[in-house]
């Protein structure tokens, strides 16, 4: 199938690291990308790898891409309440088009 | 630079009307796109376009058509509103070479009763 999975919810606190997890189906994917989605918002490109990547670093995020086991992490470093949002992963399947996966909801407690 | 605009941003249809969603970009993206978001389906691609006068099927193209006259937008219709089409629509827009990273407008919220 063509699915995308992630996990729907994840609670974490304010200052401590948040993991988001994913996997994809299409090994031949040649980007990965998370999208960040705030409420009533449209989603907006946070980061992405490069197949042949195993890890990309941004300021506080880095992503882990482990394409043995097609899973993609995204590791949110201090999260802060502001980083409360949608999470969504995604994997290219040529000429630009996307497929999405569920998205996961981060919540950040003070 | 706006980025990616849509208008309008929230429609009430009765089953059976029609109309037209509007996205228009300033960014000189060759790639449009059209997706549907549903509560714990994530997007899906409705339609896609790589270019001006050109339109092809993504995973979800049944019930829409759309067109692409003029490069910076791209139209979705709805001819015949059904309330499985109740839904919150997002535009896009990318280039047509490397990472193809999509710019996403703020989204429509239709619903047909």
């Amino acid at each position: 199938g063509e699915d995308v999975e992630q996990s729907l919810f994840l609670s974490v606190r304010e200052g401590d690291s948040s993991v988001i997890n994913c996997t994809y189906t299409d090994s031949s994917s040649t980007y990965l990308y998370w999208y960040k989605q705030e409420p009533g918002a449209g989603l907006q490109l946070l980061t992405y790898i490069f197949s042949n990547m195993d890890m990309k670093q941004d300021q506080r995020l880095t992503v882990l891409l482990n394409k043995k086991d097609k899973h993609l992490s995204l590791r949110i470093a201090d999260t802060q309440t502001g980083d409360s949002a949608i999470y969504f992963c995604a994997e290219s399947k040529g000429g630009g088009k996307l497929i999405f996966g569920q998205g996961t909801e981060l919540s950040v407690k003070p | 630079n706006a980025g990616v605009t849509q208008t309008p941003k929230f429609r009430v249809l009765k089953t059976g009307q029609s109309m037209t969603l509007l996205c228009a970009q300033d960014m000189n993206h060759e790639y449009m796109y059209w997706y549907r978001q549903d509560p714990g389906m994530g997007l899906r691609l409705i339609h896609y376009s790589v270019g001006e006068g050109t339109t092809a099927k993504g995973e979800v193209p049944d019930g829409y058509n759309v067109s692409r006259l003029k490069k910076q937008n791209f139209l979705l219709g709805l001819e015949s509103a059904a309330p499985s089409q109740t839904s919150v629509y997002f535009c896009a827009s990318s280039s047509m070479s490397g990472a193809y990273e999509q710019y996403f407008g703020p989204g429509t919220r239709l619903t047909v009763t």
